[in-house]
């Protein structure tokens, strides 16, 4: 069943920009991780957080989790052309199953 | 390149036809699964195998019948299907619990 929804549906910014996009879940989780998947192509992972971190970053990727309010925050910074996607988070409870949300389809314009 | 392949990239088939899915990991990985997405939709994850055994069947009809001859190779056959199943079918692999690498997917049209 689906765990994660991401907000917004889409988001359209300049280049240089940054792009924040969240995800709100219903269940207690152990792990939270967003995705990213190019037009045509699979799934990438970009990031994996846990249930007792609160922020996390990789590169010009910034994670947040409020676990008492069940949602998760990625912030893109200084956006590019090369970061247009869909972004997805997926949760993860004790077992190998991961559930996605809807995504987050990003533009960024040149 | 992922480490995961998937073949073929494009399907289009009919209603009555057989075909099958072919993944193939490079990574090593003990775990492996089959993914549904369908446009505006959540992933949806079908099964899940782990060494090789299946642990999960998420209530997937019978058309769609999966086979894991070992940690390395994922095949989903496809018999008798519906317009509603076309969809990207995406293949993933792990390594237990750690993040999961997903090929490209095929693209399956159904006639």
């Amino acid at each position: 069943s689906q765990q994660g929804e991401e907000d917004p549906q889409a988001l359209s910014i300049q280049e240089g920009e940054n792009a924040t996009m969240n995800c709100s879940y219903k269940t207690s989780i152990n792990n939270l991780q967003w995705y990213r998947q190019n037009s045509g192509r699979g799934l990438v992972h970009l990031i994996l957080i846990r249930s007792n971190e609160r922020e996390k970053h990789s590169g010009r990727l910034r994670v947040t989790l409020d676990t008492s309010k069940k949602s998760s925050s990625l912030l893109i910074t200084a956006s590019r052309a090369a970061d247009t996607a869909s972004y997805f988070c997926a949760t993860a409870k004790n077992d190998y199953k991961l559930s996605f949300g809807a995504g987050t389809t990003v533009t960024v314009r040149a | 390149e992922t480490g995961v392949t998937q073949t073929p990239r494009h399907l289009v088939m009919g209603m009555t036809n057989k075909k099958s899915l072919k993944c193939e990991q490079h990574l090593g990985h003990n775990a492996m699964y089959w993914y549904k997405q369908s446009a505006k939709k959540p992933l949806e994850l079908m099964f899940v195998y782990n060494f090789k055994e299946q642990t999960e069947n998420n209530s997937v009809p019978s058309r769609f019948s999966p086979e894991c001859p070992n940690s390395s190779h994922l095949f989903l056959h496809l018999h008798t299907l519906q317009p509603e199943d076309s969809a990207l079918y995406l293949c993933a692999s792990s390594q237990d619990d750690q993040p999961q690498h997903f090929g490209d997917g095929t693209r399956l049209s159904i006639l």
